[in-house]
C-alpha cells in the first residue's frame, strides 16, 4: 500500500532563516506530488505541484520554491522566511489528473 | 473565478441527529468533486469522489451526492467521533488544481 512521510510535525523559525520541508512517498511510482498550504479560516491553497522529476510548476507567486530531485521525494524551501509564511504545509499525491489526492499529516510552520 | 463555497461553517448535532452539508461549486470544466475529512493538527483524509451529476457515493454513515451547482455530504445517525471538519474540493478542468472550500465543522455530542 502506498504511504506518505512528511516532516517535522512542527517547526518555528525565526523570521530570515531558511526553510527546507521534505516528502517522500512510498509504495507508488511516478506519482503527481503537490504541496499546499492552509491558513486559518481559509481554504487550502495549491502552492506547487509536480508531475515528474525535475517538473515544478507554481500556481501562487512568492517566498517559495520547490523541488523534485526524485521521484518520489519533494521538497519545499525558502531562502529567507517572512511571518507571512507561518502555517500548516500540507504534501499530497496522486496517481494522476483524475484521481484523489492523498495527504501527508502536515507541518505546522511558525516563524517568529 | 473559480470557486468551492461550503455552508454551515459549523454545525452542531446530537448523537443520531442526521443532517446534510452543502458544497456548491463554480468550478470551470469541473473534471471531479471530492470530500475529505481532517481532524484538528491532521491531514485530510480522503472520503469520496464523485464525477458526474447524479452520482452517489457510499461509506459507513456518509452519503456523498452531485448535482451540477452542488454536492451534499449526508451524515446519518451521526456519533461523536464524526466529530471533524469536512472539506470539499473540485478539480478545475485541463489542470492539477484543486480548488478548496473552507470547510464545515462538525460536532457531534454524546
Amino acid at each position: 500500500s502506498q504511504t506518505i512521510h512528511q516532516w517535522p510535525a512542527t517547526l518555528v523559525q525565526p523570521v530570515g532563516s531558511p526553510l527546507s520541508l521534505e516528502c517522500t512517498v512510498e509504495g507508488t511510482s511516478n506519482p503527481n506530488l503537490y504541496w499546499y498550504r492552509q491558513a486559518a479560516g481559509r481554504g487550502l491553497q495549491l502552492l506547487f505541484y509536480s508531475v515528474g522529476i525535475g517538473q515544478i510548476s507554481s500556481e501562487v507567486p512568492q517566498n517559495l520554491s520547490a523541488s523534485r530531485p526524485q521521484d518520489r521525494q519533494f521538497i519545499l524551501s525558502s531562502k529567507k522566511l517572512l511571518l507571512s509564511d507561518s502555517g500548516f504545509y500540507l504534501c499530497a499525491w496522486s496517481l494522476d489528473r483524475r484521481t484523489e489526492a492523498f495527504f501527508g499529516q502536515g507541518t505546522r510552520l511558525t516563524v517568529v | 473565478e473559480d470557486q468551492v463555497t461550503q455552508s454551515p461553517e459549523a454545525l452542531r448535532l446530537q448523537e443520531g441527529e442526521s443532517s446534510s452539508l452543502n458544497c456548491s461549486y463554480t468550478v470551470s470544466g469541473l473534471r471531479g468533486l471530492f470530500w475529505y475529512r481532517q481532524d484538528p493538527g491532521k491531514g485530510p483524509e480522503f472520503l469520496f469522489t464523485l464525477y458526474s451529476a447524479g452520482e452517489e457515493k457510499e461509506k459507513e454513515r456518509l452519503k456523498a451526492t452531485l448535482t451540477k451547482k452542488e454536492s451534499f455530504l449526508h451524515i446519518t445517525a451521526p456519533k461523536p467521533e464524526d466529530s471533524a471538519t469536512y472539506l470539499c474540493a473540485g478539480l478545475k478542468g485541463g489542470s492539477e488544481k484543486l480548488v478548496f472550500g473552507k470547510g464545515t465543522k462538525l460536532t457531534v455530542n454524546p
